[in-house]
């Protein structure tokens, strides 16, 4: 595996449901995020890690609650969505926080019921 | 402040045209400007960055033209060809310390055969 890879690539979810997103980074980067993509909207910052402590929580309800459990992994734990939630979930990583090297994974198509 | 305007929403152009993306940005502390180009179900991609100490950059068929007293910079892609065809965006951000991508909303280009 090269790159950023996530999984799963498409999530479908009723409101009541539990679900988690999962993100691995194979660049040896130090740093994590996770962005939401809504159509017609600018990409949305979300959470921010680095060297596994959160940096950043860009006012995000708690339904969503992330996890770094170490530089290469991270999560995104999803409970009792609601449908304005559903979006594509991207997760990217970079060298020490530095925008020039970030680099995204192919995100997680989420719909939510 | 943090915000970055892009235009036009959507663009078709024929092959061999010359589509040109607009960004505008209103901090002057942004350092960094780059555009990535995002294909159908992968993650957005970096496909070119400028910094303000030049007003033009070019890799390959992708320029940056870049006006600091406008604070404006564009994307032209030179030679479109159909596998060109995807959506982009460009961002800013304050390279020098921590700082985080702010993105425009998008710029959907479709070159027709």
């Amino acid at each position: 595996e090269t790159g950023v890879t996530q999984t799963p690539r498409h999530l479908v979810m009723g409101m009541t449901n539990k679900k988690s997103l999962k993100c691995e980074q194979h660049l040896g980067h130090n740093a994590m995020y996770w962005y939401k993509q809504s159509a017609k909207k600018p990409l949305e910052l979300m959470f921010v890690y680095n060297f596994k402590e959160q940096t950043e929580n860009n006012s995000v309800p708690s339904r969503f609650s992330p996890e770094c459990p170490n530089s290469s992994h991270l999560f995104l734990h999803l409970h009792t969505l609601q449908p304005e939630d559903s979006a594509l979930y991207l997760c990217a990583s970079s060298q020490s926080l530095r925008p020039d090297t970030q680099y995204f994974g192919p995100g997680t198509r989420l719909t939510v019921l | 402040q943090q915000q970055v305007k892009q235009s036009p929403q959507s663009l078709i152009v024929q092959k061999g045209g010359i589509p040109i993306i607009n960004c505008a940005y209103e901090n002057t502390a942004f350092d960094y400007f780059p555009w990535y180009q995002q294909f159908p179900g992968k993650g957005p991609a970096l496909l070119i960055a400028i910094r303000p100490d030049v007003s033009e950059k070019k890799e390959g068929r992708f320029t940056i033209s870049f006006n600091k007293s406008a604070k404006q910079f564009s994307l032209h892609i030179m030679d479109s060809q159909p596998g060109d065809s995807a959506t982009y965006f460009c961002a800013a951000s304050i390279n020098s310390g921590y700082s985080t991508l702010t993105f425009g909303k998008g710029t959907m280009l479709l070159v027709s055969p």
